[in-house]
């Protein structure tokens, strides 16, 4: 089954303790985002990633890092988390050899940092 | 980065009203545009893509048009029920736009 898989789905942490969360696509698709959602702001794009090693800032990147390893993978970095990360994360994949596709999304992470 | 802009932000309407809203873009310079259906919970979901000027796109009682001459794509919601309360979102995708959503039209369908 095609799907975007986003490990873990709930997690809850302390300021300051390192974490990552994973996405994985099973699609060989090239593109690769992080979106963050906070009640009236819609989706924010964090960071994205056109192909392998290939990753640019989204609107919003301060305070995480990303890695593009690998093409199915696409984990978001916290490094220090802060409470203004308390969120719901998604990230989405889609192909840049299918002109027009749409993205798919994981299940999101809803991420609280105390 | 060319961004989108939807509106209105938020919609109240009642069952059985008809409704529809936009999202409008600077720049035709793109591949496709593209409708999700986002409900509360839950993963954003496709809806429809369209490619071409003057393209129209129909699922049931929901339907979207597509004008690049003038910069704007509308979403219309014929005979409105509680199930599609939804966020609403579109995005571009090609030419000068990297994907990226706009705040989306938040739809909520009082019974």
């Amino acid at each position: 089954e095609a799907q975007v898989t986003q490990n873990p789905r709930y997690l809850i942490t302390v300021t300051g303790k390192k974490l990552t969360v994973t996405c994985s696509q099973n699609m060989n698709h090239e593109y690769m985002s992080w979106y963050r959602q906070d009640p009236g702001l819609g989706l924010r794009q964090i960071y994205y990633s056109m192909n392998v090693e290939v990753t640019d800032k989204g609107d919003v990147p301060e305070g995480y890092k990303v890695s593009r390893k690998e093409k199915r993978n696409f984990p978001l970095i916290l490094e220090s988390p802060s409470p203004n990360q308390t969120s719901l994360y998604f990230c989405a994949s889609k192909s840049e050899r299918v002109a027009g596709d749409t993205q798919y999304f994981g299940p999101g992470t809803r991420l609280t940092v105390l | 980065i060319l961004n989108v802009e939807q509106s209105p932000q938020s919609l109240h309407v009642q069952e059985g009203d008809s409704t529809n809203f936009t999202c409008s873009f600077p720049s035709s310079n793109f591949y496709a545009l593209h409708w999700y259906r986002w409900e509360t919970a839950k993963s954003p979901e496709a809806l429809f893509v369209m490619t071409l000027n003057g393209d129209e796109k129909k699922k049931g009682r929901i339907s979207a048009t597509l004008n690049t001459k003038e910069g704007y794509s509308y979403l219309y919601i014929k005979g409105s029920q509680p199930e599609d309360s939804a966020t609403y979102l579109c995005d571009l995708s090609g030419g000068s736009y990297i994907p990226t959503f706009g705040r989306g039209t938040s739809l909520i369908v009082h019974p």
